[in-house]
C-alpha cells in the first residue's frame, strides 16, 4: 500500500514554543490530506482536510490561528501548533488520499505513523 | 448524532477462540464502512471495507465483517484470534461529504 510518513515521531517542548509536524506521501502525490487528533484511550477526531494549493477547512471547534496547516506540494502537508500549551499534548496523526489506488477505494486514506506531542 | 459507535471499550478473548468487537452506524443512504486497527504508538492500518455487494466483507490478517442493514450493524470478526491481534480496532463510516468518523475505538487484548 501508499506509504505516508510524519516527522517528527516524538517532540517534548516547552509552553509557548511553535512546533511544526510534516507529513508525507512518500511514493505517491496527495491532493488531500487530513489531519487528526487522538486523545489518550480515546477515538480520532478530525482536525482540518486540507487541499494542495489551497487553504485548509477546519472542523468546528479547531482554532484555525492556533493549529496552522499548510499543503504547498503533493507529497507534503504540515501541521504547525502555535503558542503550544500543555493541554495541546497529544498523538497528531495526518492521512492522505490516493485518488488512483487502495484497497479501499479510490477515497481510501492512507495514514502515517502519528506524532507524540509532549508540551511543558 | 454520532455516526458510528463501538459499544465495547474492551475486549478480551483466548487465543484460539472466534472474537467479535461490534459496531454500529447512524448513516443516512448507503454507507461506506470501514474497520482500522492501530498498534501501539502507530498510524492506523486498513484491514477492510464495505462498499456494495457480498454483506460478508474478507480482510488482512484473517479478518471478516458482516455488514447488516436492518441492525445497522458491521461487526468485525475473526474465527481464531491470536495474541498478535491485541491491538486497538476502529470502525469508520465515510460520511456524505467524503469525511472519515471514527468510534470510540476498542481495545483487543488476547491471551495466551
Amino acid at each position: 500500500g501508499a506509504v505516508v510518513s510524519q516527522h517528527p515521531s516524538r517532540v517534548i517542548c516547552k509552553s509557548g514554543t511553535s512546533v511544526k509536524i510534516e507529513c508525507r506521501s512518500l511514493d505517491f502525490q496527495a491532493t488531500t490530506m487530513f489531519w487528526y487528533r487522538q486523545f489518550p484511550k480515546k477515538s480520532l477526531m478530525l482536525m482540518a482536510t486540507s487541499n494542495e494549493g489551497s487553504k485548509a477547512t477546519y472542523e468546528q471547534g479547531v482554532e484555525k490561528d492556533k493549529f496552522l496547516i499548510n499543503h504547498a506540494s503533493l507529497t507534503l502537508s504540515t501541521l504547525t501548533v502555535t503558542s503550544a500549551h500543555p493541554e495541546d499534548s497529544s498523538f497528531y496523526i495526518c492521512s492522505a488520499r490516493d485518488p488512483f489506488r487502495g484497497a479501499g477505494g479510490p477515497l481510501e486514506q492512507f495514514f502515517g505513523p502519528g506524532t507524540r506531542l509532549t508540551v511543558l | 448524532a454520532q455516526s458510528v459507535a463501538q459499544p465495547e471499550d474492551q475486549v478480551n478473548v483466548a487465543e484460539g477462540n472466534p472474537l467479535t468487537v461490534k459496531c454500529t452506524y447512524s448513516v443516512s443512504g448507503n454507507p461506506y464502512l470501514f474497520w482500522y486497527v492501530q498498534y501501539p504508538n502507530r498510524g492506523l492500518q486498513f484491514l477492510l471495507k464495505y462498499i456494495t455487494g457480498d454483506n460478508l466483507v474478507k480482510g488482512s490478517y484473517g479478518f471478516e465483517a458482516e455488514f447488516n442493514k436492518s441492525q445497522t450493524s458491521f461487526h468485525l470478526k475473526k474465527p481464531s484470534a491470536l495474541v498478535s491481534d491485541s491491538a486497538l480496532y476502529f470502525c469508520a463510516v465515510r460520511e456524505r461529504n467524503n469525511d472519515m468518523r471514527f468510534g470510540a475505538g476498542t481495545r483487543l487484548t488476547v491471551k495466551p
